[in-house]
């Protein structure tokens, strides 16, 4: 079983929908989780930390369920900037480094 | 310049070959890490340093692959006998230093050497 699973998609939606990405990790024993977004041919950067109680960041939202091993991001009023991959990352056991799943590709369309 | 620096930003070479990458992390972060992205491939850990040491190099595919970092900052890694299947996007990233853990999981991306072999 891979470290980090995600649905590749593609995600497909019409602008001011709410999407859902979900994300399963391997390591029962992980601690920190985040989200990174890609773009086309550039280089990831970091959406949001993932938090034990959920967090919200504008127009996205994070949750974990750490008894299923289980990460989400919502995002609400889909705007056609938030088209990308978005990664699902989790710290690796020794804290030395981030491990990325594949990414869940969202285009938006108007 | 203020972000990561990677050269050169594409780099062909045929199967066989050694060839050379570059990363010049932010100034001042002492964290530097390697990974690579092939087609349709998520990120690939290889290596982590933290100052000029890697207590961290289990993700190196091979003993073909070897990276170093002199002085705390520039960091090159290098792929002796290039082979087809070493062929990716090759990104490197720096961040301020460890822990890395809640609420310090940035990462700064370079924009990444893309390497073709041939």
């Amino acid at each position: 079983r891979k470290e980090v699973e995600q649905d590749p998609g593609p995600f497909n939606v019409p602008e001011g929908a709410t999407v859902a990405f979900n994300c399963t990790y391997s390591n029962s024993a992980s601690q920190s989780f985040f989200w990174y977004r890609q773009d086309c041919r550039k280089e990831p950067k970091l959406l949001m930390s993932v938090y034990s109680s959920g967090n919200e960041d504008g127009r996205f939202t994070a949750q974990l369920n750490r008894a299923s091993q289980y990460i989400s991001l919502l995002i609400r009023d889909s705007k056609l900037s938030d088209s990308a991959t978005y990664l699902c990352v989790v710290l690796n056991q020794a804290g030395t480094a981030l491990i990325f799943g594949k990414g869940t590709t969202l285009s938006v369309s108007s | 310049g203020a972000g990561v620096s990677q050269s050169p930003s594409n780099k062909v070479t045929e199967k066989g070959k050694d060839v050379e990458l570059r990363c010049d992390p932010i100034s001042g972060h002492t964290a530097l890490y390697w990974y690579r992205q092939s087609l349709g491939q998520g990120l690939e850990f290889l290596i982590y340093f933290q100052g000029n040491s890697a207590p961290d190099k289990s993700g190196l595919p091979s003993d073909r692959f070897s990276a170093e970092r002199t002085g705390g900052s520039v960091s090159t890694l290098t792929i002796q006998r290039t082979q087809q299947e070493d062929s990716a996007v090759y990104l490197c990233a720096s961040s301020p230093g460890p822990p890395l853990g809640q609420g310090n999981g940035e990462l700064f991306f370079g924009e990444g050497s893309r390497l073709t072999v041939l």
